[in-house]
């Protein structure tokens, strides 16, 4: 099956710093990536869709000047975490979608654990 | 999106059959359904998906009812590496994000 990767798996970083996660869709082209939040004991929740060329489109709630997302190729979408807070700890799961509309079948990255002291 | 409602938790015993079952009695015509599930720390991973008909692959069954409102994956022969939460989902093929519910939380046990 399709495999979408993700990195790093896990970071640690002080209150203030930038964070940049990326999304890599291995064996397909993905024109849509979905970046989710996932805290502890409750399901995900979507961040923002990231279309290939395009700018993002983010959630309700969202800071799209504190969530940066680059969706520049259709292999690889980034989200960073700009002057990040310790509320922004959280486990981040991207997922990309495979074209083909009628299976419309997403395929999700491992997460990235992110602490912020 | 239709409604899905699913158990919060299930046990299953090792090696036994995992029927976790998924009601949806809102689903409309054009709406599949969808079972991904999410192992502990890791990202959800897709499993199997049908619109009508029963459906198999390598990792589940999924059988659908004829009024199409509800359904149950079935883990043919459950092992400790299936304990994770099983979501149900159910929606039109768009494109577009999923919408995670509560899901089942599945515990296989020795």
């Amino acid at each position: 099956g399709a495999v979408v990767s993700q990195h790093p798996s896990w970071v640690i970083c002080k209150s203030g710093t930038s964070v940049k996660i990326e999304c890599r869709s291995l064996d397909f082209q993905a024109t849509t990536m979905f970046w989710y939040r996932q805290f502890p004991k409750q399901s995900l929740m979507l961040m923002a869709t990231s279309n290939e060329g395009s700018k993002a489109t983010y959630e309700q709630g969202v800071e799209k000047d504190k969530f940066l997302i680059n969706h520049a190729s259709l292999t690889l979408s980034t989200l960073t975490v700009t002057s990040a807070h310790p509320e922004d700890s959280s486990f981040y799961i991207c997922s990309a979608r495979d074209g083909q509309v009628i299976i419309d079948t997403q395929y999700f990255g491992p997460g990235t654990r992110l602490t912020v002291l | 999106d239709a409604k899905t409602t699913q158990p919060t938790s299930m046990d299953c015993a090792e090696g036994r059959a995992a029927n976790l079952p998924c009601n949806h009695s809102t689903i409309s015509g054009n709406e599949y359904v969808y079972w991904y599930r999410q192992i502990h720390s890791q990202g959800p991973q897709y499993i199997i998906h049908g619109l009508k008909n029963n459906e198999t692959n390598e990792m589940a069954s999924l059988i659908i009812t004829e009024d199409r409102k509800s359904s149950t994956l079935i883990l043919p022969h459950a092992t400790l590496r299936d304990t994770a939460v099983y979501y149900c989902i159910v929606r039109v093929p768009s494109g577009n994000m999923l919408t995670f519910g509560g899901g089942t939380r599945l515990m296989v046990k020795p």
